[in-house]
């Protein structure tokens, strides 16, 4: 079985400040990583994915995630905020074969003037 | 591409009543899948197609609660005799299997309200 563990449940941060979003996730077989960013009263926007390759994929909005095979991690960071990333982001894992996606609790991302 | 759509946006109910919502997929997609989102909690899996058989239904997925594809494109979701904790945000999704299974295309949801 797989689980993701998001470590903050509410981000608050000055614009132009950066980010990080922490995402642990668990799981007995080969997984693909995903962040999703959910604005109020929308679906789910894919930001970005790890599949393969280098561990440090870029997404859209200029956000970038790092894979840590050996922590376990997917942290999702910006190096400088605006206004409009305030919204609910999820960390999300799916078997490699496909399926189903697990979702953490997810972190909401509050970003002042 | 018009993307994932799902009708109704909102549904509000009375206990006890029936409901029942669509999914319509990305066209070329045949991969469809069902989660609920409660208020503050990440969207949970409920249910997914592949054409029109029912590969995977979860547990939460109750005898109150059925879906269907029955012609492996468009798919419904039908809540028998509601409850005030069905109130929820239920979020459709679709996928191709031949290209990368893995990436779903979320669509807008449903939001119920059981009063």
């Amino acid at each position: 079985a797989q689980s993701v563990t998001q470590l903050d449940s509410q981000v608050p941060v000055f614009e132009e400040a950066p980010v990080e979003l922490r995402c642990n996730y668990s799981s007995s077989v080969s997984v693909y990583l995903f962040w999703y960013v959910q604005y109020p009263n929308q679906g789910l926007q894919l930001l970005l994915k790890y599949l393969s390759g280098s561990t440090l994929v870029k997404g859209i909005n200029g956000f970038e995630a790092e894979f840590n095979k050996s922590q376990t991690s997917f942290h999702l960071r910006k190096p400088s905020v605006h206004i409009s990333d305030t919204a609910e982001y999820f960390c999300a894992v799916i078997r490699n074969q496909g399926g189903k996606l697990i979702f953490g609790q997810g972190t909401e991302l509050s970003v002042k003037p | 591409d018009t993307g994932v759509s799902q009708n109704p946006r909102h549904k509000i109910t009375k206990r006890g009543q029936n409901v029942t919502f669509r999914c319509d997929p990305i066209s070329e997609h045949n991969r469809l899948y069902w989660y609920r989102q409660t208020l503050g909690q990440g969207p949970e899996f409920l249910t997914y197609f592949q054409n029109e058989a029912q590969l995977e239904k979860s547990r939460l997925l109750s005898d109150r609660f059925s879906a269907e594809r029955p012609k492996g494109s468009f798919s419904t979701l039908e809540i028998q005799r509601t409850e005030q904790g069905d109130s929820a945000m239920y979020l459709c999704a679709s996928s191709y299997s031949g290209g990368n299974p893995v990436e779903q295309y979320f669509g807008p949801g449903t939001r119920l309200t059981v009063t």
